[in-house]
């Protein structure tokens, strides 16, 4: 079956402006996580959604990062007034067993 | 503060030989510890996970092994191959008690097996 999909693979954009990167978890999965990971380093953990709602939103560095998950689906992780040190992959998993988390391909992010 | 350490440098290693990498952890009372795989340009990718009342654990050529009084797992590659090259990340959960399953990673070991 499908697996974990991120959309757009790369994104580039420029300091100050808002971004969005989507996440399209494996049908059926309850749990979506969101990680950043900065290179030479492994995934940061960012927040954590069971369902529609954000059960563990402790990784969030600061108010311009914020994510949704409306129908329990898909996931938008919103930067605004990007800053340079933005600059990472971002990583999504999703999961419907306790333990394993089944992680996409990431979004490279770009702040010039 | 709550710390995972593995080594940073790189391990080159002979086709055919074992590799072992180290992952030690302070201030954590994890209930289990899992061991991923990260391709360049990819994401990790699950290999094994073993509990914390769990010794050792086996998946094909792969073994890890959980001390949790000394808190260290060993991960080995055993008649390592070329394609076994890539980085080894080993992350840990929130503990007993912690809502939901947020992992905490390693910095990762990058693996390079030359033939």
């Amino acid at each position: 079956g499908a697996g974990v999909s991120q959309t757009p693979s790369n994104k580039v954009t420029e300091k100050g402006k808002y971004v969005e990167l989507r996440c399209d978890p494996i049908s059926g999965h309850t749990a979506l996580y969101w990680y950043r990971q900065s290179l030479g380093q492994g995934p940061e953990f960012l927040i954590y959604f069971q369902g529609t709602g954000a059960a563990d939103d402790s990784g969030l560095p600061n108010d311009r990062f914020f994510a949704v998950r409306p129908e329990g689906s898909v996931s938008t992780l919103k930067i605004q007034r990007t800053e340079r040190g933005d600059s990472a992959v971002y990583l999504c998993a999703s999961s419907n067993i306790p333990d394993t988390q089944y992680f996409g391909p990431g979004t490279r992010l770009t702040v010039l | 503060s709550q710390k995972i350490e593995q080594n940073s440098e790189a391990l080159n290693i002979q086709e055919g030989k074992t590799a072992t990498l180290t992952c030690n952890y302070t201030n954590y009372s994890p209930a289990y510890l899992q061991w991923y795989r990260q391709d360049p340009g990819r994401g990790p990718v699950f290999l094994l996970l073993i509990r914390e009342n769990e010794k050792e654990k086996r998946k094909e050529r792969l073994k890890v092994t959980f001390d949790t009084t000394l808190k260290q797992s060993l991960f080995h590659i055993t008649a390592s191959q070329p394609a076994d090259s890539a980085t080894y990340l080993c992350a840990l959960d929130g503990g007993r008690g912690a809502a939901g399953n947020k992992l905490t990673f390693g910095g990762g070991t990058r693996v390079l097996v030359k033939p």
